[in-house]
């Protein structure tokens, strides 16, 4: 079945860094790419999406590029805050309307 | 507050027993979905149900699990005779459509421990 395979974590960085979180997946189609948040004591919610290849994502300066090629939808952010801290789960749209998860990465911002 | 709310929040049980989780999804949502959440991994999907038929089901969801939504507004998730290994973070989620576009809006999850 379909799958996807996040870095491991936690990641930890300081306040101002460049973040890349990696993310690729395995998939029969053409899925759609997510990226979801769980900051602490909240429950998961969306953070982008891209829907085909070559379509970027973006929102709250984080941007993810859908890269068939690669089969990757790897996750940045030129400038992370300590606000940032949570934990990221990159995702994919199987057939069947179902969002099948990754495995998650702890980011730890330090300011 | 009109997000998706959970209840209860955390669930304490002996091996054996049997629980009840509700969920009441934004109530416009016509979609319904559970996952479960162990710790270290991503939700994982048991069910989904449209209104209020339930239109699929994953096989992790063994026959000890039944989830309705009989009004195609709140949704119970019940789990009979539990054992250790259903303890988890059971989440629910809803979103508005008719085709998916993968925007779900989660509630906070009701965790189950099993002793």
């Amino acid at each position: 079945g379909d799958s996807v395979t996040q870095m491991e974590g936690p990641v930890t960085l300081s306040e101002e860094a460049f973040l890349t979180i990696n993310c690729t997946y395995t998939a029969t189609g053409y899925p759609s790419l997510f990226w979801y948040v769980q900051y602490p004591g909240e429950g998961l919610q969306l953070l982008l999406k891209a829907t085909k290849a070559d379509d970027k994502g973006s929102n709250k300066g984080f941007e993810a590029t859908y890269r068939k090629e690669t089969t990757s939808f790897h996750l940045e952010k030129g400038s992370v805050q300590v606000s940032d801290s949570a934990v990221y789960f990159c995702a994919l749209l199987e057939y069947g309307n179902k969002l099948v998860f990754g495995a998650g990465t702890i980011l730890r911002v330090k300011s | 507050d009109t997000g998706v709310s959970q209840n209860p929040r955390h669930k304490i049980t002996k091996r054996g027993q049997n629980v009840t989780f509700r969920c009441d999804p934004i109530s416009e949502h016509n979609r319904l979905y559970w996952y479960r959440q162990t710790l270290g991994q991503g939700p994982e999907f048991l069910t989904y149900f449209q209104n209020e038929a339930q239109l699929e089901k994953s096989r992790l969801l063994s026959d000890r699990f039944s989830a309705e939504r009989p009004k195609g507004s709140f949704s119970t998730l019940e789990i009979q005779r539990t054992e250790q290994g259903d303890s988890a973070m059971y989440l629910c989620a809803s979103s508005f459509g008719g085709a998916d576009t993968g925007e779900l809006f989660f509630g906070e999850g009701s965790r189950l421990t099993v002793l």
